[in-house]
């Protein structure tokens, strides 16, 4: 069983529908990520989380310790939009691991 | 822009050959970090360095080697290549290593093919 687990691999949706992608992790973290990569292969770190919950802009990134889930809201999702999002986890002592990420196109 | 720079963008080179692959961190992170992300295994952490010393290794293979310069930026040697290798290999940095400290910058990734 992987460490990451996240849902769904693949999402389609319509420009402006709300989007949650969902990340589940098996072992105690130090902190978790949320991470964007576009078409070209960039990457670019969204959040980096360890309670409670981030926004910038229309991204929302929520954790819960206890039950060790995470998750990563898109508002008014837009064409824009479309790109891998991986989830990442900080175990302890430990370097990041990452989920096998959840590709998201989002028509117009 | 993440300000950490590598080099090159694209790489395609023979079996058996040896690459290197630099980073340049952003100004003042001293942690820098590789990973390779291949078609099959996904993003995989290789080797961070801090400070010009080896922090934390990861799933490097021998054929790998790694340094950090006194001027910080790094580099990747990938030696006796195989067609496994073939992937995009991306550097991050971060201020420090400590857990507060590590929201990470990534870098453009360097896309090797292996013929």
């Amino acid at each position: 069983k992987n460490e990451v687990e996240q849902s769904p691999q693949n999402l389609t949706a319509q420009e402006g529908e709300f989007i949650t992608i969902n990340c589940s992790y098996s072992v105690g973290i130090s902190a978790l990520h949320w991470l964007q990569q576009h078409p070209g292969g960039g990457i670019v770190s969204l959040f980096m989380l360890s309670s409670g919950k981030k926004k910038h802009g229309r991204l929302i990134a929520t954790i819960n310790i206890q039950e060790k889930h995470s998750s990563l809201h898109i508002t008014a999702s837009h064409p824009r939009d479309s790109a891998v999002y991986i989830c990442a986890v900080s175990p302890a002592a430990r370097q990041l691991t990452f989920g096998s990420g959840t590709q998201l196109t989002v028509l117009p | 822009d993440s300000g950490v720079t590598q080099t090159p963008k694209h790489l395609i080179t023979a079996t058996g050959q040896r690459v290197t692959l630099r980073c340049s961190p952003r100004s003042g992170d001293l942690s820098v970090y590789w990973y390779q992300q291949s078609l099959d295994q996904g993003l995989q952490f290789l080797i961070q360095y801090y400070n010009g010393e080896e922090r934390a290794k990861g799933n490097i293979l021998e054929r790998f080697s790694a340094q950090q310069f006194p001027d910080l930026h790094s580099e990747l040697n990938l030696s006796s290549l195989e067609l496994g290798d073939s992937a995009l290999y991306f550097c991050a940095s971060s201020v420090g290593a400590t857990r507060e400290e590590r929201e990470l910058f990534f870098g453009e990734g360097s896309r090797l093919t292996v013929l």
